[in-house]
């Protein structure tokens, strides 16, 4: 079946606007999350959604940044005013239940802002 | 320091040669998690592991709880194996959340 999908593939903006980064998660699966890679840099947490119950926003860097999941499904990460310490590879995982499961990950979005 | 420590951080081997990448952590853990990452960017999920060892095709990975580190093993080593192996760990004293290493950059040559 359909593995999580990511859009856009690539996104390059100006510092100062604000970006819009949308995942589809695998259908059925009750837990996304979004993670972020920047270059030289290891993967790191920035939310997570589990079914109805309030977002873990533990993870998001400052008050820029905001995710949303519409339908218990579609998720969207916006950054409003981007600078350019925010380019990375945007990725986002899903699993069937939780985080005790195996999680499955996205292609990811490359954000560069110029 | 990191909270999650790979080793080495780069890697080249032979084709064939057996290969062990090595993850230590501080913390007490629920799970750890070894991941693949090619170079095109994707991840794929290796294993979950919280205890023992777990086997899949040529890779297996081993957990030893008490003295907080896991080793990824790879028999038999082959040129599609080159990627980044990441080991992250999820501990109630991060929230649960997943810890990510740096990552291991395996390079095997033919």
């Amino acid at each position: 079946g359909a593995g999580v999908s990511q859009s856009p593939s690539n996104k390059v903006t100006e510092k100062g606007k604000d970006v819009e980064l949308r995942c589809d998660p695998i259908s059925g699966h009750t837990a996304l999350y979004w993670y972020r890679q920047s270059l030289g840099q290891g993967l790191e947490f920035l939310i997570y959604f589990q079914g109805n119950s309030a977002p873990d926003k533990s993870g998001l860097p400052s008050d820029r940044f905001s995710a949303e999941r519409t339908g218990g499904s579609v998720s969207t990460l916006t950054i409003q005013r981007t600078q350019q310490e925010d380019s990375a590879v945007y990725l986002c995982a899903s699993s069937p239940l939780g985080r005790g499961d195996t999680q499955y990950f996205g292609p990811g979005t490359r954000l560069t802002v110029l | 320091k990191n909270e999650v420590e790979q080793s080495p951080q780069n890697l080249t081997a032979q084709e064939g040669e057996f290969i062990t990448i090595n993850c230590s952590y501080s913390v007490g853990i629920s799970a750890l998690h070894w991941l693949q990452q090619h170079p095109g960017g994707g991840i794929v999920s290796l294993f979950m592991l919280s205890s023992g060892k777990k086997k899949h095709g040529r890779l297996i990975a081993t957990i030893n709880i008490q003295e907080k580190h896991s080793s990824l093993h790879i028999t038999a080593s082959h040129p599609r194996d080159s990627a980044v192996y990441i080991c992250a760990v999820r501990s109630s004293q991060y929230g649960n959340k997943l810890v990510f290493g740096a990552g291991t950059i395996l390079r095997v040559k033919s």
